[in-house]
């Protein structure tokens, strides 16, 4: 069966901190992968997308994602976190016809 | 230009009532779907419409449906409601169904508390 899953459920870490989200992904073929974040008290937002090509994806906000077809994952990453990111990070995937499917999400908290 | 806009925003029923949520999609987007978010839990796929027929469902009960009228807004009927029906229910639209290059846009939820 398809599934997403997420590595870690919670994380905290200071400013300036670097951080890396794991996503792992069961899918047979093709496979389109997201990454997606909600602010709180706002909606989901698209951080980055791949669907092929580089399999280094650069998004908003200084964000990144690597695509490793062997490892069937999809690793979001950003240098240095800012407080302003703290928020829930959801990695997805879709398939032919667009359904994502979603990761439980990790919670993410940038202390100052 | 507007998001996807939901109504309403929040929702009380009890055990056993019906419950209709609204969706408008962005102007221009022809596909709606719709998702529910379960606290702790990433967002589960419910159906996908697309020119007013449904194009994807996901593995929920007959409870649910849903619709989708000319103008592309779309409603999600749920009825004989249970508490596991508690969740945020979220819309997304993109531009049609079938290209999987298209970015699904959310709107910003309703969360249904059943008692």
């Amino acid at each position: 069966a398809q599934s997403v899953s997420q590595h870690n459920h919670h994380v905290i870490l200071s400013e300036a901190a670097s951080l890396e989200l794991g996503c792992n992904y069961s899918y047979g073929g093709t496979v389109n992968l997201f990454w997606y974040v909600q602010y709180p008290g706002q909606h989901l937002q698209l951080l980055l997308k791949y669907f092929s090509g580089d399999p280094l994806v650069k998004g908003i906000k200084g964000f990144e994602a690597e695509f490793i077809k062997s490892k069937f994952s999809f690793n979001l990453r950003k240098p240095s976190v800012q407080w302003s990111d703290t928020a829930e990070y959801f990695c997805a995937a879709t398939d032919s016809w667009g359904k994502l499917q979603f990761g439980a999400g990790t919670q993410v908290v940038v202390t100052p | 230009d507007a998001g996807v806009t939901q109504s309403p925003t929040h929702l009380i029923k009890t055990r056993g009532q019906q419950v209709t949520l609204r969706c408008s999609p962005i102007s221009g987007h022809k596909s709606v779907s719709w998702y529910q978010q379960v606290l702790g839990q990433g967002p589960q796929f419910i159906f996908q419409y697309y020119e007013k027929e449904e194009r994807g469902r996901g593995n929920f009960p007959d409870r649910f449906s849903a619709r989708q009228f000319p103008n592309y807004s779309s409603e999600l009927n749920v009825n004989a409601l249970l508490l596991g029906d508690s969740a945020l229910y979220l819309c997304a639209s993109r531009p049609i169904a079938g290209e999987i290059t298209d970015t699904q846009y959310f709107g910003p939820g309703t969360r249904l508390t059943v008692l």
